[in-house]
């Protein structure tokens, strides 16, 4: 049972557009949500986060937003740049001492110069 | 600040061999896990720690071993590789569980033959 689904493989932007990335989830003991972008042969790298308790936040270029009666949330990037070209996870975690991540398949997001 | 260490960064097993996966951190995080990253699947938990002594399972176990002797440390055991033990692992830190952010480590590639 997948509880976080990026059901968009991919994506294809132009260049200064944006781009919207989606990801649902099934657990409704998530409070917490992470975006993470990878490169390929690297890590993952810590994007932005948003807190159950909020629907919004913001951090330059990206923005997450989160719809928690229809178990949502979307991460923006305005304008989308081609070195924005990536792999982006959404993951989530419940509460507490809760440390463990549980993460979306990704989506590969391509920006088009 | 070296951040999350992995070695190797790739490995070519045949089965039944074993070999040790090492991780290590610099940052004093409490908390560490390891994931693979199989096509197609994302990112799934193999096993975690959230302190020196303390480890627990996560989504995939079965055929991996681990144990935390010290903060920094966290080595994952392949006891008796298979062919489906073929992925790429990541190791990740955190310092706390409400922490915005998960450091990772930059893989190691897997083949097991």
């Amino acid at each position: 049972d997948q509880q976080v689904k990026q059901n968009s493989p991919s994506l294809s932007v132009q260049e200064g557009r944006i781009s919207i990335l989606n990801c649902d989830y099934t657990n409704s003991m998530f409070d917490y949500f992470l975006w993470y972008k990878k490169y390929p042969a690297e890590g993952p790298t810590f994007l932005i986060s948003i807190s159950s308790i909020k629907d919004k936040n913001e951090d330059g270029r990206f923005t997450v937003f989160l719809n928690k009666s229809a178990k949502h949330l979307s991460l923006h990037i305005v304008p989308s740049q081609p070195g924005d070209s990536a792999v982006y996870f959404c993951a989530a975690k419940s509460g507490g001492s809760n440390y463990k991540l549980t993460f979306g398949k990704g989506t590969l997001l391509t920006v088009n110069p | 600040n070296a951040g999350v260490t992995q070695t190797p960064k790739f490995q070519v097993l045949k089965t039944g061999q074993s070999m040790t996966l090492q991780c290590a951190q610099d940052m004093n995080h409490e908390y560490m896990s390891w994931y693979r990253q199989d096509p197609g699947m994302g990112l799934r938990l193999i096993h975690y720690s959230v302190g020196a002594g303390i480890t627990d399972q996560g989504e995939v176990p079965n055929g991996y071993n681990v144990s935390r002797s010290t903060t920094e440390d966290f080595p994952l055991r392949l006891l008796s590789a298979a062919p489906s033990q073929t992925s790429v692992y990541f190791c990740a830190s955190s310092y706390d569980s409400q922490n915005y952010g998960y450091t990772f480590g930059s893989g190691t590639r897997l083949t097991v033959v």
